[in-house]
């Protein structure tokens, strides 16, 4: 099954800043999946990332506060912009494993302050 | 819309005793079933999947589980807990391969002496 680096691993930032989570996956995959998880809560889909083409985004989810690059088959990057609050949650990637189930980075906590 | 049904919250079960989580979708079609279980400050671990096939599957760490097309359900099982099972479990779904995982509230398993 595919591996997944997640980085940073967790981040406290000043509100109003910028922070962009980055996926590295160990084979060439076609989509990667972007998720949020709440304190408490369970996991929900931010985006879709499709290498050489736009993400798509969940209702409730916009491109601008969410922007995601994806310049190849085996990376992509989240951002969260212009952070609150209640931005504060575990952000995860996931990748399709072909087969083995769908695998997920090692998530990152974020923390708003 | 797929949607998925954990209706336990918050299960308590004696080491040792038997374990079922419920898990209930709705999908038009068959989806691909998923398990996965996620520790304190842990990413998540895929338990095990249904694509196909034998309707009970075997996953890792002793756990099982049975698809009823008939109830829409995929229920998780484990006949003997270890207190290292106290953990969050998630049931997931997806349409097919490269889609995007819809995912249960949760139940959270507590292990009591």
């Amino acid at each position: 099954s595919a591996v997944i680096s997640q980085k940073p691993s967790r981040d406290i930032c000043q509100r109003g800043t910028s922070l962009t989570i980055q996926c590295q996956v160990d084979s060439q995959v076609t989509m990667m999946f972007w998720y949020r998880q709440q304190p408490g809560q369970s996991l929900t889909l931010i985006a879709t990332a499709n290498q050489g083409s736009e993400a798509t985004y969940e209702s409730g989810f916009v491109i601008d506060k969410f922007p995601i690059s994806r310049p190849n088959l085996t990376f992509s990057t989240l951002t969260v912009s212009n952070m609150s609050p209640e931005d504060s949650s575990i952000y995860l990637c996931s990748v399709d494993g072909q087969g083995s189930g769908y695998t997920f980075g090692s998530g990152t906590r974020l923390t708003v302050v | 819309a797929q949607s998925v049904t954990q209706p336990d919250i918050h299960i308590t079960v004696s080491e040792g005793a038997s374990l079922e989580l419920r898990c209930n979708y709705s999908y038009g079609a068959t989806p691909y079933l998923f398990w996965y279980v996620q520790s304190p400050g842990q990413g998540l671990q895929l338990l095990l999947k249904y694509f196909s096939g034998d309707t009970l599957v075997q996953g890792i760490k002793g756990f099982e589980a049975e698809f009823k097309r008939s109830q829409s359900s995929f229920n998780l099982r484990k006949p003997s807990v270890h207190w290292s099972d106290a953990a969050e479990y998630f049931c997931a779904v997806a349409p097919g391969r490269n889609e995007k995982l819809t995912f249960g509230t949760g139940t959270r398993l507590t292990i009591i002496p």
